[in-house]
């Protein structure tokens, strides 16, 4: 098992532009979720999913959209980066009142 | 609501030394306590975990024990290694209602000299 990918490893964007950050897990977890840590801020939740089709949001949802069509892949869109999204972005997945498995993160820089 | 307070550092300690990493937390209900741990340049690996009051999770020498009565879940190891630099990160999930969502406190940096 691969277990939690995320790609791209490191991205620099400019305020306005629009991404996607990718995550896919071949666990076959339920639940999926999205985090970004902040230096002296912890770890907080932009948006989670619970399965194929269902999303909500988190701690810190704006800026950010979410979509959940299969199991495997959970996506991150920013629709228009600004500085404040500069950040340390993990994805999560886990099976329903199970462990959470942490993908290796991505480093997203707005300039 | 939910939260989680713990020591946040940075900390430095020579190896063998004893360490501990205070955590409390405020849930409603009896929520699951989890320790994740960071090292350099990864994501957030499970340490070690509690699911309900007085249970004692360990792993890898490094032991945390749920107290109900004073809301915490304080780290401890004995004897510290440089292996075990990084970040250490206490959370909690709160079950009820079948919450997965977790909870994160700012974390620790540690770094053990040789």
């Amino acid at each position: 098992n691969a277990g939690v990918t995320q790609t791209p490893k490191f991205q620099v964007l400019k305020t306005g532009q629009s991404m996607t950050l990718q995550c896919a897990q071949d666990m076959n977890h339920e639940y999926m979720s999205w985090y970004r840590q902040d230096p002296g801020m912890g770890l907080r939740l932009i948006h989670y999913s619970v399965g194929a089709g269902i999303t909500d949001q988190g701690e810190v949802p704006n800026g950010y959209n979410v979509s959940r069509s299969t199991t495997e892949d959970f996506p991150l869109r920013l629709l228009s980066a600004a500085p404040s999204q500069t950040s340390v972005y993990f994805c999560a997945s886990s099976r329903l009142g199970n462990e959470q498995f942490f993908g290796p993160g991505t480093r997203l820089t707005v300039l | 609501g939910n939260s989680v307070t713990q020591m946040e550092g940075p900390v430095t300690l020579s190896e063998e030394a004893f360490l501990t990493i205070n955590c409390t937390y405020t849930a409603t209900g009896y929520p699951s306590l989890f320790w994740y741990v960071q090292y350099p340049g990864e994501g957030l690996q499970l340490l070690l975990k509690a699911t309900k009051a007085d249970d004692k999770g360990s792993n890898k020498g490094f032991e945390a024990t749920y107290r109900k009565e004073t809301t915490s879940f304080h780290l401890e190891k004995g004897s510290v290694q440089v292996s075990d630099s990084a970040v250490y990160f206490c959370a909690l999930r709160n079950t009820q209602g079948g919450s997965e969502k977790l909870v994160f406190g700012k974390g620790m940096k540690l770094t053990v000299n040789p």
